[in-house]
């Protein structure tokens, strides 16, 4: 079966424009978690939607904002970048059930860079 | 809260040597616990994953980790190296009753393999 498909794989963008990223989780699977990696911070999560509804949250500002669609589908928006905001953003997918010995598939990332 | 320590942001064997990533995690909740394997310019891998159960877990590509409660502890080994192996290792924790959705990760381990 197709694995978690994120675009672009590549992005370049200036200081303060906004930006949305894509993810296509695998299908049957209805939990989305987002995921920004950077030399300094790491893999630091930024939230998760589960049918269509943000179920958790990290501590990012609001610049970065999500929703889901009906098809599982994700996308992730970065509004007035900055500089830091430079990172490879991982998208996640799961079944999503609570409890449940479930695994988490990762895409390959896009990369955004911020000049 | 949870977290994770992985002891050595870089480590280096010879081909065929023994490999042993050193992992230690907090949680206030029984864990699942994760080894993800990340390749250049890639997503994540899971390698291996324990949730209940037996402590000794046996993932791909020659991989174990042991879960040690009274340690909080969770080390990866494989008993030879192998060139294919040279990439980032990534200690991951999530709570029991969380779908795979939140996770948080180590800093990450980059092994890399002397011929």
């Amino acid at each position: 079966k197709a694995g978690v498909t994120q675009t672009p794989r590549y992005l370049i963008k200036t200081r303060g424009q906004q930006v949305t990223l894509s993810c296509s989780p695998i299908s049957g699977h209805r939990s989305v978690s987002w995921y920004q990696q950077t030399p300094g911070q790491g893999l630091q999560f930024l939230f998760e939607y589960f049918s269509e509804t943000q179920r958790n949250k990290g501590n990012f500002p609001g610049r970065f904002s999500g929703r889901q669609f009906s098809n599982s589908r994700s996308e992730m928006n970065v509004s007035t970048l900055e500089l830091g905001d430079s990172a490879l953003y991982l998208c996640a997918s799961s079944l999503g059930d609570i409890g449940m010995n479930t695994e988490a598939f990762f895409g390959q990332g896009t990369r955004l860079t911020v000049v | 809260a949870q977290s994770v320590t992985q002891l050595g942001s870089h480590v280096s064997v010879s081909e065929g040597a023994l490999v042993l990533l050193r992992c230690n995690y907090s949680s206030s909740v029984p864990p699942y616990l994760f080894w993800y394997v990340q390749y250049p310019n890639q997503g994540l891998q899971l390698l291996l994953k324990y949730t209940t159960g037996a402590t000794l877990v046996k993932g791909i590509n020659g991989f174990e980790a042991e879960f040690k409660k009274s340690e909080t502890s969770f080390h990866l080994t494989k008993p030879s190296a192998h060139m294919s192996d040279a990439a980032e290792y990534f200690c991951a924790v999530s709570p029991w009753y969380s779908s795979a959705s939140k996770i948080i990760f180590g800093s990450g381990t980059r092994l890399s393999i002397r011929p």
